[in-house]
């Protein structure tokens, strides 16, 4: 089975400071990682993903994740964080030789000026 | 380009009428899903289709049903509806299932059931 845990529900951080937003996966097999940004009343949006290769991965806005295969973690990241990110975001996987993708319970970025 | 589609945006039934959720992508993906939203525990896949003329349960098919009418259209059925599917609906599709190729999301349909 295939499982993602995003262990905080909000994360408050100030304009211009980093930000972090978690995620820690399970899977049986090599795991197919990404990250994905909601706005209020939209669909989701892509972000960034893993597949193989380097550990760090970039994405669109500025926004990178580390894959740790130790740690079983994708953190998404961002060295200087603006209101305008300010959204739900959502970590899921795919497993090798499954069809669809897991969701985590998503974790609300609030960045305040 | 209008990616994926979905209607309608907003509907209201009441409890034990049915009604049907439409999906249309034009990417010439192979691979089409439904998932619900609900408060605190993200999406939930309630059906896939890896491919036209193929259908598969996934986490949540219960009360569910859809049809892959081509390539291009993927719609999902609600045949008696309860408050306990009351969600946001979100359709998406990509172009392969197992390629870890990135979905593209439709902006999703309220669904009230009262």
């Amino acid at each position: 089975a295939q499982s993602v845990a995003q262990p905080e529900d909000q994360v408050n951080v100030a304009e211009g400071n980093p930000l972090t937003v978690k995620c820690t996966y399970s899977v049986s097999g090599n795991p197919y990682l990404f990250w994905y940004v909601q706005y209020p009343n939209r669909g989701l949006q892509f972000l960034l993903k893993y597949i193989t290769g380097d550990n760090l991965v970039k994405g669109s806005y500025g926004f990178e994740a580390e894959f740790n295969k130790s740690q079983t973690s994708f953190h998404l990241k961002k060295p200087s964080a603006l209101v305008s990110d300010s959204a739900l975001y959502f970590c899921a996987v795919r497993d090798t030789g499954r069809r669809a993708l897991t969701f985590g319970s998503g974790t609300r970025l609030q960045v305040q000026p | 380009n209008a990616g994926v589609t979905q209607t309608p945006k907003f509907q209201v039934l009441k409890t034990g009428q049915s009604m049907t959720l439409q999906c249309a992508q034009d990417m010439n993906h192979n691979s089409m899903y439904w998932y619900r939203q609900d408060p605190g525990m993200g999406l939930r896949l309630i059906y896939y289709s890896a491919s036209e003329g193929t259908t598969d349960k996934g986490e949540v098919p219960n009360g569910y049903n859809v049809s892959r009418l081509n390539k291009r259209e993927f719609s999902l059925r609600l045949e008696s509806a309860a408050p306990s599917q009351t969600s946001v609906y979100f359709c998406a599709s990509s172009e392969g299932a197992f390629g870890g190729t990135e979905a593209f999301f439709g902006q999703g349909t309220r669904l009230t059931v009262v």
